[in-house]
């Protein structure tokens, strides 16, 4: 079975320092992966995805991930943090090749934003 | 990108009542759609996959009888919890894949936030 650690629960960081967020997965082969964001009251938005390639990956908003299958790991980071950036970001976990496939998500990371 | 309304967004009821929770995607059809449940500061646990024309398939543990799930159509699943309880408050969230973009990649509602009372 999959599975999806994210070892932050919280992270704060100040407003213009970078940014990594971990994710490590568990999984039999190379799965999909992808990271998504919450914002309160709002729903999960797709900020970037895996399915195979460049192991570097860019998103929206600045961010971009690297896929590292020795670490079996699908680290989230940013270069300069914004105070909008403040939310909930979860690493989700996918079965390749499996249309409509559904996601295991990790925990969440909750990120909060000093001025 | 692909959208998907939630409907309620928020709703109260009271122990013991039934209620429906709609999931549409509003620009695409989805064969398929998930049903999401997200308990405070938790991250979100797959409660079943609906599938259009079909019986809805549930993971491990989570009440077929209570929570009712039909896919009538290619745009719309619906989410019953029946006989709601103070318990089963929580914030339940529906996504989709859209083929159009790729369907490895989900598009997930709003959310809908359920209170028990």
């Amino acid at each position: 079975a999959q599975s999806v650690t994210q070892p932050d629960i919280h992270i704060t960081v100040s407003e213009g320092a970078s940014l990594e967020l971990r994710c490590n997965y568990s999984y039999g082969a190379t799965p999909y992966l992808f990271w998504y964001v919450q914002s309160p009251g709002q729903g999960l938005q797709l900020l970037l995805k895996y399915f195979s390639g460049d192991t570097l990956v860019q998103g929206i908003k600045g961010f971009e991930a690297e896929f590292k299958r020795s670490q079996s790991s699908f680290n989230l980071r940013k270069p300069s943090v914004h105070w909008s950036d403040a939310a909930e970001y979860f690493c989700a976990v996918g079965a390749p090749n499996n249309a409509g496939n559904m996601l295991t998500f990790g925990g969440g990371t909750r990120l909060m934003v000093k001025p | 990108g692909a959208v998907v309304s939630q409907h309620p967004s928020r709703v109260i009821c009271k122990s013991g009542t039934s209620v429906k929770i709609e999931c549409r995607s509003l620009d695409f059809q989805a064969t398929t759609m998930f049903w999401y449940r997200q308990f405070p500061k938790k991250s979100l646990m797959l409660m079943a996959t609906s599938n259009e024309g079909s019986k809805a398939t549930y993971e491990q543990g989570v009440e077929k009888d209570k929570f009712l799930i039909n896919h009538a159509s290619l745009t719309l699943s619906t989410l019953t919890v029946t006989s709601a309880h103070p318990e089963d408050s929580s914030f339940y969230i529906c996504s989709a894949p859209n083929p159009g973009q790729g369907s490895d990649t989900q598009y997930f509602g709003p959310g809908t936030r359920l209170t028990v009372l």
